[in-house]
């Protein structure tokens, strides 16, 4: 069965860095687009980042670009996501999810890592 | 990017059937036919209901359907049960410069 298995969340002061995993299985993960969508909390959902299948293309919310990077390793079925210069307004539980067919549709979810940042 | 737009809040009582409305612009929700649906229970991941407009997963009730005019798309729960008590989040495809966006999300009460 397909589960992904979010990973790295914490307590980080702003300014400061930190990297989200994302571990793939039950899937072809190398077939499919993945993202990473968060979510503040007692708000709603916010798209942050894409990657496609291969890696060759990535897209970013407003809101991150030029902070966060997404990457994926498909050897090891592994998605990340690089955060840089975080601020108090990052604070959220981030999902993982796989992008099903065409490009909105996220069928499969992980059950998301919390990142609060804070002074 | 702007959010798609959604009533905060719906109500229905057992077996009736509501409608969620989400707003777009010509920019993304009116431009594709790539609207989906999630259903959010307390603390839980979300889970999608609908994709394409229309398009029903797998294992997902035929009380759930989706439809779209314009630039407003719309979700349809007919035959309300308790379990379908949650927040409801439409999102669409907006082209490559902004990608994907998001509604600010419906609480559905069933009264």
């Amino acid at each position: 069965q397909v589960q992904l298995v979010e990973s790295g969340g914490g307590v980080v002061q702003p300014g400061r860095s930190l990297r989200l995993s994302c571990a793939a299985s039950g899937f072809t993960f190398s077939s499919y687009g993945m993202h990473w969508v968060r979510q503040s909390p007692g708000k709603g959902l916010e798209w942050v980042a894409v990657v496609s299948y291969d890696g060759s293309d990535k897209y970013y919310a407003d809101s991150v670009t030029g902070r966060f990077s997404i990457s994926r390793d498909n050897s090891k079925n592994m998605l990340y996501l690089q955060m840089n210069s975080l601020r108090a307004e990052d604070t959220a539980v981030y999902y993982c999810a796989r992008e099903g067919c065409c490009y909105s549709d996220f069928d499969y979810w992980g059950q998301g890592t919390l990142l609060s940042v804070s002074s | 990017q702007s959010a798609l737009t959604q009533p905060a809040s719906v109500s229905g009582s057992p077996g009736q059937s509501i409608t969620v409305s989400c707003t777009g612009t010509s920019s993304d929700l009116g431009n594709y036919n790539l609207v989906s649906w999630y259903q959010q229970h307390p603390g839980k991941a979300p889970k999608l209901m609908i994709y394409e407009v229309s398009e029903r997963p797998s294992g997902v009730s035929d009380r759930f359907s989706g439809s779209k005019s314009g630039n407003t798309a719309s979700l349809t729960i007919s035959g309300l049960q308790a379990e379908d008590e949650a927040d409801y989040y439409c999102c669409s495809y907006a082209g490559s410069s902004n990608y994907v966006v998001f509604g600010g999300g419906t609480k559905l009460t069933v009264l």
